[in-house]
């Protein structure tokens, strides 16, 4: 139940196309929804997040799509640009246990765009 | 200005050896992880601090003792390394209370690699 699995494992998109990758979890108590961005060398880095009474957040060309009643939510990466080579992480938590947010991570999707 | 400083950034040593890593965050936060991510990319939480109490410890080994002297630093000790304790470790920290909440800030890890 704290599960969060996400989908492709990796993705070659061609440059100015839409990337997507996919996550679903179990636990209704989830109630932040992160996506972190993974360069090799680096940690990883909040690229934006959404709470479950919206079905859909958007900053420039990445926009979250939250499906409640499906329990699954996805990434949209519009024009999709070299320099958004990275590994992506989707991720969720209850954030009412105040002292300490646990993150569950997804399994990461290897992303590649290529020019 | 580095938010989050790991030391050092690769760590190589025999089996057996006791080696520890140092985190140090300049945020103000009151919360500091712990993350292991392996070969495959996956990220897991070890352990969590507030304010130098231990929140969360997942099913480590105990071989692995983290310790917070201060609400700014978090190091992880570990006893008799074994092969499969080579892996990337991330030290991260979070203002649960404050304007970023959940986001937590990631260091630039520390690549362990047990021969």
């Amino acid at each position: 139940q704290q599960q969060v699995k996400q989908s492709p494992q990796s993705l070659i998109v061609q440059k100015g196309g839409i990337s997507i990758i996919n996550c679903a979890y179990e636990n209704t108590a989830f109630d932040y929804f992160p996506w972190y961005q993974q360069f090799p060398g680096k940690g990883p880095a909040l690229l934006i997040a959404i709470r479950p009474d919206v079905s859909e957040k958007k900053e420039g060309r990445f926009t979250i799509s939250f499906n409640k009643s499906a329990k699954q939510f996805s990434l949209h990466i519009m024009d999709s640009q070299p320099g958004d080579s990275a590994t992506y992480f989707c991720a969720a938590s209850i954030s009412r246990y105040s002292s300490a947010s646990k993150i569950i991570f997804g399994s990461g999707t290897r992303l590649s765009i290529r020019p | 200005d580095t938010a989050v400083s790991q030391t050092p950034k690769y760590l190589v040593t025999q089996m057996g050896n006791d080696k520890s890593i140092k985190c140090e965050q300049n945020l103000g936060h009151d919360t500091m992880y712990w993350y292991k991510q392996d070969s495959k990319k996956f990220l897991k939480i070890m352990f969590s601090y507030n304010n130098k109490e231990l929140i969360i410890n997942e099913t480590v080994p105990n071989r692995f003792s983290p310790k917070s002297p201060d609400k700014a630093h978090l190091n992880l000790h570990i006893n008799s390394l074994e092969l499969g304790d080579s892996a990337v470790y991330f030290c991260a920290s979070s203002d649960i209370a404050g304007v970023t909440g959940n986001e937590q800030f990631f260091g630039p890890g520390t690549r362990l690699t047990v021969l």
